[in-house]
């Protein structure tokens, strides 16, 4: 049973630039939530995607964008990367409907804005 | 708003017990326990509902205390393996799916 995978694993972008991330759920979840990890920091909710729409967003501006494909993966975008990005991107993925909302993580991205 | 964890660092020698506090100053559905080890992605340790329903691994316990808005988790016998970061995250609605907001996490460290 696969769990949830993440690609990459680590990016180095400069300033200005913009970068995509990728997330596969873990096999029969629909459900896909983006965090940011600070080191040091728990991990802060980005946004949330089901049956293919944001249903639920963090504060974070709209540099950072989603997207959830009919097979239930998910990228994540960010525009005019500012150093204070550079942190690990985890994914969780859970599935609707369920009694207990278990969220299991992925292996994360280290994204580093230079 | 996040919770609060407390303490932030405990040291433990093998064998010995802990406890890590979560309080939110919001009221809860449910509370969420996770532990992540450096570098790696945080894992699933228990859930725990209103109500008092509860689902987690046979070896790690907890409480949850809907009217104070606490959360306790209880490591007992610590190991080796048990030494990282543990978060508690916090649910305010029973939506599936739906946000988990995090404390900033406590450090344990296991000795021999």
């Amino acid at each position: 049973d696969a769990g949830v995978t993440q690609s990459p694993t680590h990016l180095i972008k400069t300033r200005g630039q913009q970068v995509t991330l990728r997330c596969s759920p873990k096999s029969g979840h629909d459900t896909v939530c983006w965090y940011q990890q600070a080191l040091g920091q728990g991990p802060q909710f980005i946004f949330q995607y089901y049956e293919e729409e944001e249903r639920q967003r963090g504060n974070f501006p709209d540099r950072f964008s989603g997207h959830q494909f009919p097979n239930y993966s998910s990228e994540l975008n960010v525009n005019a990367l500012l150093l204070g990005d550079s942190a690990l991107y985890l994914c969780a993925s859970s599935l609707v409907g369920l009694t207990y909302n278990e969220q299991f993580f992925g292996p994360g991205t280290r994204l580093t804005v230079l | 708003q996040q919770p609060v964890q407390s303490p932030q660092a405990v040291i433990l020698r093998e064998g010995e017990d802990a406890v890590i506090n979560c309080s939110s100053s919001k009221a809860l559905y449910s509370v969420h326990w996770y532990r992540q080890k450096h570098g790696e992605a945080p894992v699933f340790l228990m859930i725990l509902l209103k109500g008092g329903e509860q689902k987690g691994h046979e070896k790690i316990s907890a409480s949850f205390n809907e009217k104070k808005q606490q959360s306790s988790l209880y490591l007992t016998a610590s190991q080796l393996s048990y030494s990282g970061t543990y978060f508690c995250g916090t649910e305010t609605s029973g939506t599936s799916g739906s946000r988990l907001t995090f404390g900033e996490g406590t450090q344990l460290t296991v000795n021999p």
